[in-house]
């Protein structure tokens, strides 16, 4: 059975710093990925889609390691707006619903 | 820009009474979905629903479950007798496709408190 796992922090960070999140999946047979954010009591909201070439948005940059069966995010310059939990997604076996990691916090502060 | 609604934002029932939770999906989306977090824990996929029949469904989605789409927006989650255990935020999300590929969007969520 798949099973994403992720450090859950709290990272807590100065406004402006960069911070990086790591994440590790169970099953080798995945082709995709994805970080939510998800705010306080709030639904997850996509951030960003992992594939295998990578991704990068503005100040987020996410990175799918198959060898070693991890996905990364990294946060450029951050902000207080960023805080926030960061949940690693990916898909069940037969690709047809979201696998949720735990999520990493993290707090930004000025 | 289109997005995933859901009421109530709150519900409040006694144990073992019925409840039904609303989601709207995304108008072109063809892939419909519910997931639960309780509380301090991880966001759990229950059920998913496609050409009107669920596709999958986990574990947790016992016969106390089931969904429907009465129409051709909503698409519901009722628990036929409500357990203690049972309170959560329910989370609908759709997507235009069911392949890996294809990003699932959330609704806000019910909140759903069983005394």
């Amino acid at each position: 059975r798949k099973e994403v796992e992720q450090d859950p922090g709290p990272f807590n960070v100065p406004e402006g710093a960069t911070v990086a999140f790591n994440c590790t999946y169970s099953n080798s047979a995945s082709q995709s990925f994805f970080w939510y954010r998800q705010d306080c009591r709030k639904e997850p909201k996509l951030l960003m889609s992992v594939y295998s070439s990578g991704n990068e948005d503005g100040r987020f940059t996410a990175q799918l390691n198959r060898a070693s069966q991890y996905i990364s995010l990294l946060i450029r310059d951050s902000k207080l707006s960023d805080s926030a939990t960061y949940l690693c997604v990916g898909f069940n076996q037969a690709g047809t619903a979201l696998i949720f990691g735990k999520g990493t916090t993290l707090s930004v502060s000025s | 820009e289109p997005e995933v609604t859901q009421t109530p934002s709150h519900q409040v029932t006694q144990m073992g009474q019925e409840v039904i939770l609303r989601c709207v999906p995304i108008s072109n989306h063809l892939y419909f979905y519910w997931y639960r977090q309780i509380l301090g824990q991880k966001v759990e996929f229950l059920v998913s629903f496609y050409n009107n029949e669920i596709s999958e469904k986990s574990e947790i989605f016992d016969d106390q479950f089931s969904v429907e789409r009465p129409d051709g927006s909503n698409f519901t989650l009722k628990i036929r007798s409500t357990k203690l255990e049972d309170s959560a935020m329910y989370f609908c999300a759709s997507s235009e496709a069911r392949d890996r590929g294809f990003e699932q969007y959330f609704g806000p969520g019910t909140r759903l408190t069983v005394t």
